[in-house]
């Protein structure tokens, strides 16, 4: 049980471009889901906090207007990445909870996205 | 300010047992977490504590004592498949969850 799917898992495109990453729940209910970025060697940064039907809560740092997020029902969050450059590459991974803040976080597999 | 502190590396042998100790200092205690992540993929959920004690599930065991900011994950009967980081996160009194650097455990045959 708790399978978070993420897609796509690899993504590599011009600068430039926007790209969209897909975070499901596939067997329980969201209530509330995870974005974060990971550089090479280092931990989980947290980037955004989202529950279903209401706006998400960015961290410090993350520009809303360049990582929009979207957590339109109970099992589905998006992440677009608007007018990504180099410095965007990154290793971005959701995660989703079900029920309260005492639940495990559990981890979609990441999308890699390489910026070129 | 929020810290968590585990070691940046640990190696032990195939069929040992090995111990990756956490420490933490952070604005309130709701429990702590333990992930494992092999390399390039996301993490997984290993355990949760929240009250001081032992928690054992197969192989894997975690301990909690909050007084001390402490917790350690034992892995018992190491196997190479058990090479991966292994992520300490404590969620603290607003419920925000605080991630360690990881620790990357090296198995040898």
């Amino acid at each position: 049980g708790a399978v978070v799917s993420q897609h796509p898992s690899w993504v590599i495109c011009k600068s430039g471009t926007s790209v969209k990453i897909e975070c499901r729940s596939l067997d329980f209910q969201a209530t509330t889901m995870f974005w974060y970025r990971q550089f090479p060697k280092q931990s989980l940064m947290l980037m955004a906090t989202s529950n279903e039907g209401s706006k998400a809560t960015y961290e410090q740092g993350v520009e809303k207007d360049k990582f929009l997020i979207n957590h339109a029902s109970l099992t589905l969050s998006t992440l677009t990445v608007t007018s990504a450059h180099p410095e965007d590459s990154s290793f971005y991974i959701c995660s989703a909870r079900s029920g309260g803040e005492f639940q495990p976080q559990h981890f979609g597999d990441g999308t890699r996205l390489s910026i070129l | 300010g929020q810290n968590i502190d585990q070691p940046t590396e640990m190696t032990a042998t195939e069929g040992a047992i090995v111990q990756i100790n956490c420490t933490y200092q952070t604005s309130g205690f709701n429990g702590l977490f333990w992930y494992q992540q092999h390399a390039g993929e996301a993490p997984t959920f290993l355990s949760y504590n929240v009250l001081d004690g032992l928690e054992e599930k197969g192989r894997f065991s975690s301990f909690l004592s909050r007084s001390k900011g402490y917790s350690y994950l034992l892995l018992k009967e190491l196997q190479m498949k058990d090479s991966a980081s292994y992520l300490c996160a404590v969620k603290d009194s607003n419920y925000q969850l605080i991630w360690g650097a990881g620790t990357k455990l090296i198995i040898k045959p």
